[in-house]
């Protein structure tokens, strides 16, 4: 089975930097991806980690413990279209993305 | 943007009657998804497909059914709505098995 948890909300200053962390517990773990959804439209793209580390987006980062079962997304830099939910998702070989429930984060000046 | 166009965007049905959901894609991925997304509970997979007539089922597939007749286009039905269908429904395509997924704007469906 699959395990995916993630904060349900969160919330931060604009301008500032903010990390959101996700757990999961799957065999066969192959890679993890993260995506934002404005409310009321599609979630898009962000990020894939399959090796550990960091990878870095312009004022998005996104790292990877696959030892731990451990991510996080960075935002940086925060702004008020920042405002969205993010959505942690992992996937084993060919199998089909299973979602987190997905954090809330609202940006407040 | 991925061309995947879903119809239609809203739907209001009573309970019991069947609703077919349409997903069109231009970008010819071999593989989509249906999903419905729900407060506290996020998305969840109904049921995929991997090509032409190859199909395989989600998390939560009770209820539905699916049909892939040619690459472009992915149909949901509802045989007989319940109120516990009433949901967003997004549709989803990618290349590969593990690729990104690109999501299409959603179907959001009232079952009265």
């Amino acid at each position: 089975g699959q395990n995916i948890d993630q904060p349900t909300e969160m919330t931060a200053t604009e301008g500032a930097i903010v990390q959101i962390n996700c757990t999961y517990q799957t065999s066969g773990f192959n890679g993890l991806f993260w995506y934002q959804q404005h409310a009321g439209e599609a979630p898009t793209f962000l990020s894939y980690n399959v090796l550990d580390g960091l990878e870095e987006k312009g004022r998005f980062s996104s790292f990877l413990s696959r030892s731990k079962g451990y991510s996080y997304l960075l935002l940086k830099e925060l702004q008020m279209k920042d405002s969205a939910s993010y959505l942690c998702a992992v996937t084993r070989g060919n199998t089909p993305l299973v979602f987190g429930k997905g954090t809330r984060l609202s940006v407040i000046a | 943007d991925a061309g995947i166009t879903q119809s239609p965007r809203h739907k209001v049905t009573e309970t019991g009657t069947p609703v077919t959901l349409r997903c069109h894609q231009t970008e010819n991925h071999r593989y989509m998804y249906w999903y419905r997304q729900d407060p506290g509970h996020g998305l969840r997979l109904i049921h995929y497909s991997y090509g032409v007539k190859d199909t395989d089922k989600g998390e939560v597939s009770d209820g539905y059914s699916v049909s892939r007749s040619k690459t472009e286009d992915f149909l949901l039905t509802l045989e007989s709505a319940t109120s516990s269908q009433t949901s967003v429904y997004f549709c989803a395509i990618s290349e590969q098995g593990n690729s990104p997924l690109h999501f299409g704007n959603g179907t959001r469906l009232t079952v009265t």
